[in-house]
């Protein structure tokens, strides 16, 4: 009973290539979100959603769509990969309002490789 | 603007040794939160404790303890008898009320050697 699961583990693409990350969680949160952690391990947040409207949007590239089908899902969407993108993608969940009970939860990461 | 700083990259230690992982944020808010997350070498991020900015009673779970001082603004973490499997990332992380999402810290790596 994963609570927060996103595919695939692992992906590895050629520059050029578009490619999508999905993410999905059976908590019941309100917002979803998506953390990008660097080869240095930093983590820094791209992306949120609460009942299936972009809260944040960082400085990320416009190549990069967050995409919301239900509030049990954020996919995200990459267009044109290049090399800089390269990461390990961390999607993770949260109530909305952030309640003293509820922490964010991550899934387990997913390691972008694009050669 | 809100910014979380752990000044140590690396901490390496005997087993059983005691270690703390310091933590100093900034933030203008009067609300927030704090957390430290364990990222251990297969990837996940462990969610491990949240105090809220009006709580700052210090807080003990087993071996690990934690230390929040508004005064100093700074949430601390320490780990008692260190054993190999604490051997992780350690991240502290700010929250603001609302949907803003977390601001990390960069990390320590905690070694702890046999």
């Amino acid at each position: 009973d994963t609570a927060v699961s996103q595919t695939p583990k692992y992906l590895v693409t050629q520059m050029g290539n578009d490619k999508s990350i999905k993410c999905e969680q059976n908590l019941g949160h309100d917002t979803m979100y998506w953390y990008k952690q660097d080869s240095k391990k930093f983590l820094k947040i791209m992306f949120s959603y609460n009942n299936k409207e972009l809260i944040i949007n960082e400085t990320v590239p416009n190549r990069f769509s967050p995409k919301s089908p239900d509030k049990a899902h954020l996919n995200l969407h990459i267009n044109s990969l290049e090399l800089g993108d390269s990461a390990v993608y961390f999607c993770a969940s949260s109530q909305e309002g952030v309640s003293y009970n509820s922490p964010l939860h991550f899934g387990n990461g997913t390691r972008l490789t694009v050669t | 603007a809100q910014k979380v700083t752990q000044a140590q990259t690396e901490i390496s230690v005997v087993e059983k040794e005691d270690v703390t992982l310091d933590c100093v944020y900034e933030t203008r808010d009067t609300t927030y939160y704090l957390f430290w997350y364990k990222q251990p070498p297969s990837g996940e991020l462990v969610f491990l404790i949240r105090r809220n900015s009006f709580d700052e009673q210090n807080e003990i779970s087993g071996r690990y303890s934690w230390n929040f001082q508004k005064s100093t603004s700074s949430f601390n973490f320490t780990i008692t008898a260190s054993q190999v499997v604490d051997s992780a990332v350690y991240f502290c992380a700010l929250l603001r009320g609302g949907a803003d999402g977390l601001t990390f810290g960069k990390g320590t790596h905690l070694i702890i050697q046999p």
